[in-house]
């Protein structure tokens, strides 16, 4: 199986201040990767598709980019809101796989 | 608007059984893969199951290949997962997603499994 490796494990960020994540595939996974966020006690919501592409609803502050092995996910200015778990998974081999997560914190 | 209602969940011993349910509203449901995505207290997102939206394929991630079958009724809009040969580490919060493409744009709000003696 496709193993994702997200990093950093944590993030401390102050609001306003730019955050980003990393996510690697030990294999090519094309552009078929998600990213999700999740918030205690909630749901994951689905941020992007195809690693890219934001899902409805997302704030423009949110981007995304990389393909084959190595993606990110950038948060241009923190908001209050944004602090939360974030995973990636793709969705090109099975069984499909999710990072371990993200964790952004405020600072 | 698209709901996704888990049901099922509950304490079971290890070695037992338990099937989890998700009703689906709001979409058309024989035409999306749905998914089953679990999640261990305090721990990240690991991935169950898919099955196609007729319900002729499926795969499962290695921890629970051989002992979960996922299973649709789509005259029903439901979609289940019969886990078998529960072990301790089952023991998450089950998810089911609606696929869209590959990736999973609706979840339900969770089902809580527990397996302990």
């Amino acid at each position: 199986e496709i193993v994702m490796t997200q990093s950093p494990a944590t993030l401390s960020v102050s609001p306003g201040e730019r955050a980003t994540l990393s996510c690697r595939a030990s294999q090519s996974v094309s552009s078929n990767l998600a990213w999700y966020q999740q918030k205690p006690g909630q749901a994951p919501r689905l941020l992007f598709y195809g690693a890219s592409t934001r899902a409805t609803g997302i704030p423009a502050r949110f981007s995304g980019s990389g393909s084959g092995t190595e993606f990110t996910l950038t948060i241009s200015s923190l908001q209050s809101e944004d602090f939360a778990v974030y995973y990636c998974q793709q969705y090109n081999n099975w069984p499909r796989t999710f990072g371990q997560g993200t964790k952004v914190e405020i600072k | 608007e698209v709901q996704l209602l888990e049901s099922g969940g509950g304490l079971v011993q290890p070695g037992g059984s338990l099937r989890l349910s998700c009703a689906a509203s709001g979409f058309t449901f024989s035409s999306h893969s749905m998914y089953w995505v679990r999640q261990a207290p305090g721990k990240g997102l690991e991935w169950v199951s898919a099955i196609s939206g007729g319900g002729h394929s499926t795969n499962y991630g290695d921890s629970v290949r051989g002992r979960f079958t996922i299973s649709r009724d789509n005259s029903k809009n439901t979609l289940y997962l019969q886990m078998n040969s529960l072990r301790a580490e089952d023991t998450a919060v089950y998810y089911c997603a609606k696929g869209v493409r590959g990736d999973y744009d609706y979840w339900g709000q969770g089902a809580l499994v527990t397996v302990s003696s």
